[in-house]
C-alpha cells in the first residue's frame, strides 16, 4: 500500500538557519498539505497547495515559511529563519479528490537550539 | 472558529472491554470528520472517515458515528486490546477554499491493560 514519507526523521538546527522539510506524496494525491505538532499540543494546520499554487494558509504560516513541488514528486516546506518556537513535529499530508480523507506521513521532528 | 474537543484525555480499560471516546466541534458547517490514531512520537493513521452525509462508518473492531446537528461524534471501540493503546485524535474538515482544511482535538489517550 503507498505511504506518504518525510525526510529527514529529525533535523537539528541553530537559531536563525534555514530548513528545508521533505515529503514524497503518494502519486495519485492532488492536494497536500503540512501541519505541525508543537509538543504537547494539538495539531495544527500550516497551508495547503493545489495545482501548483497554495490553496489556504494559517496565521502560523508567516513569510518565513513556503512551500513548493518543485519536480512533481516532492513536496518540500521551507522555513527562511528558524526560531525556537518552531521545534515541532511537521506533518506532511496528501489527499486525492471526493472523499477528501487526509494520508499523513510519519512526521520530521525539527529542533532549534 | 471552529473548536474541536475530545472527552475523556486519557482513559485505562482492561483488555475486552468496548469503549467509546467523544468528539465535539463547534461549527456544524463540516464537510467531513476523520477520526486517526496516533503512537507516541510517530505520525497520524487514518482508521475512518464519516462523510458529513453519513450516520456512521464501520471498520473491523471500530464504529464511529456522526452528529452533525449537535456537532457530535463518537468512536466505539470494540473488545479492547493491548495493542489499540495510542492516542485517538478527531478532526473535522472545515469549509474553505479549495482544500479541506483539517482542524484537531486534543485526543484521547488510550491503554488498554493487558
Amino acid at each position: 500500500e503507498p505511504e506518504v514519507t518525510q525526510t529527514p526523521s529529525h533535523q537539528v538546527t541553530q537559531m536563525g538557519q534555514e530548513v528545508i522539510l521533505r515529503c514524497v506524496p503518494i502519486s495519485n494525491h492532488l492536494y497536500f498539505y503540512w501541519y505541525r505538532q508543537i509538543l504537547g499540543q494539538k495539531v495544527e494546520f500550516l497551508v495547503s497547495f493545489y495545482n501548483n499554487e497554495i490553496s489556504e494558509k494559517s496565521e502560523i504560516f508567516d513569510d518565513q515559511f513556503s512551500v513548493e513541488r518543485p519536480d512533481g514528486s516532492n513536496f518540500t516546506l521551507k522555513i527562511r529563519s528558524t526560531k525556537l518556537e518552531d521545534s515541532a513535529m511537521y506533518f506532511c499530508a496528501g489527499g486525492g479528490s471526493g472523499r477528501n480523507e487526509q494520508f499523513f506521513g510519519p512526521g520530521t521532528r525539527l529542533t532549534v537550539l | 472558529k471552529q473548536e474541536v474537543t475530545q472527552i475523556p484525555a486519557a482513559l485505562s480499560v482492561p483488555e475486552g472491554e468496548n469503549l467509546v471516546l467523544n468528539c465535539s466541534f463547534t461549527d456544524s458547517a463540516i464537510y467531513n470528520l476523520q477520526w486517526f490514531r496516533q503512537d507516541p512520537g510517530k505520525g497520524l493513521t487514518s482508521l475512518l472517515l464519516i462523510q458529513s452525509s453519513q450516520r456512521e462508518q464501520t471498520s473491523g473492531r471500530l464504529n464511529a458515528s456522526l452528529d452533525k446537528s449537535s456537532g457530535r461524534s463518537t468512536l466505539y471501540i470494540a473488545a479492547s486490546q493491548p495493542g489499540d493503546s495510542a492516542t485517538y485524535l478527531c478532526a473535522v474538515h472545515v469549509v474553505g477554499g479549495s482544500a479541506r482544511q483539517l482542524t484537531f482535538g486534543s485526543g484521547t489517550q488510550l491503554t488498554v491493560l493487558p
